[in-house]
């Protein structure tokens, strides 16, 4: 079935470690995104795509990084930087060609000890 | 500053009753809106989407209205079902062709359906 796959579902990290979500779709959308979400409070966007090998801020792109080396996969780096990472974190797509309707993954769930 | 505003922020209803959730935008201009479903600890899934030319549309039990004068929109749930407990978000495109890096998120209301 077609989809977006998020890794790991669960992410402990320690204060100081960098860690990387893994984010990886196989809809052939163009388009893929990170979003951040907190309890309270609306999605935030961190990072997006829109075609291979270019990828641009979002709203709270600070302490994060990403790359786009393929169509299929968008991982987050969630580095020592970022001053509060526990957070649930989302990836989603979609196709260009029909702007509005995201396509979610199941989500990561961060925490820092 | 585009805003999107939901309420109520949390809801508990009993099985088998009905609700509506609203929704207040201030997103200009508009193009379109969507609702989604967040299952605890899981993504979003679209449940409908409502463009400016639209009243009403309905998805099952669930039934979206759009006044896009008053900038209002409501969701319908009827005869709710345990498994329609979950957060209910809604999402505001500001113009047709805009980039989902576009889009304006409600915080959601938490809805819990009890036996």
């Amino acid at each position: 079935d077609g989809g977006i796959t998020q890794s790991p579902k669960y992410l402990f990290r320690k204060e100081g470690q960098n860690v990387t979500l893994s984010c990886e779709q196989n809809l052939n959308h163009d388009a893929m995104y990170w979003y951040r979400q907190d309890p309270g409070q609306g999605l935030r966007l961190i990072y997006y795509s829109q075609i291979v090998n270019d990828f641009q801020k979002g709203d709270i792109a600070e302490g994060y990084s990403v790359s786009r080396e393929k169509k299929e996969s968008f991982p987050l780096t969630v580095t020592s930087a970022q001053k509060n990472p526990t957070a649930f974190y989302l990836c989603a797509s979609t196709d260009r060609a029909r702007t509005g309707e995201l396509f979610f993954g199941e989500g990561s769930r961060l925490t820092v000890l | 500053k585009n805003q999107v505003e939901q309420s109520p922020q949390s809801l508990i209803i009993l099985e088998g009753k009905n609700c509506t959730l609203q929704c207040n935008y201030t997103v200009s201009p508009f193009s379109n809106l969507r609702w989604y479903k967040q299952d605890t600890g899981r993504g979003p899934v679209s449940l409908t989407i409502m463009t400016f030319s639209e009243n009403t549309k309905s998805n099952g039990r669930y039934t979206a209205t759009l006044d896009a004068d008053t900038k209002q929109s409501s969701l319908h749930i009827t005869a709710s079902q345990l498994s329609d407990s979950a957060s209910y978000i809604c999402v505001v495109s500001p113009f047709s062709g805009a980039g989902s890096y576009q889009l304006t998120f409600g915080k959601g209301t938490k809805l819990s359906v009890i036996p």
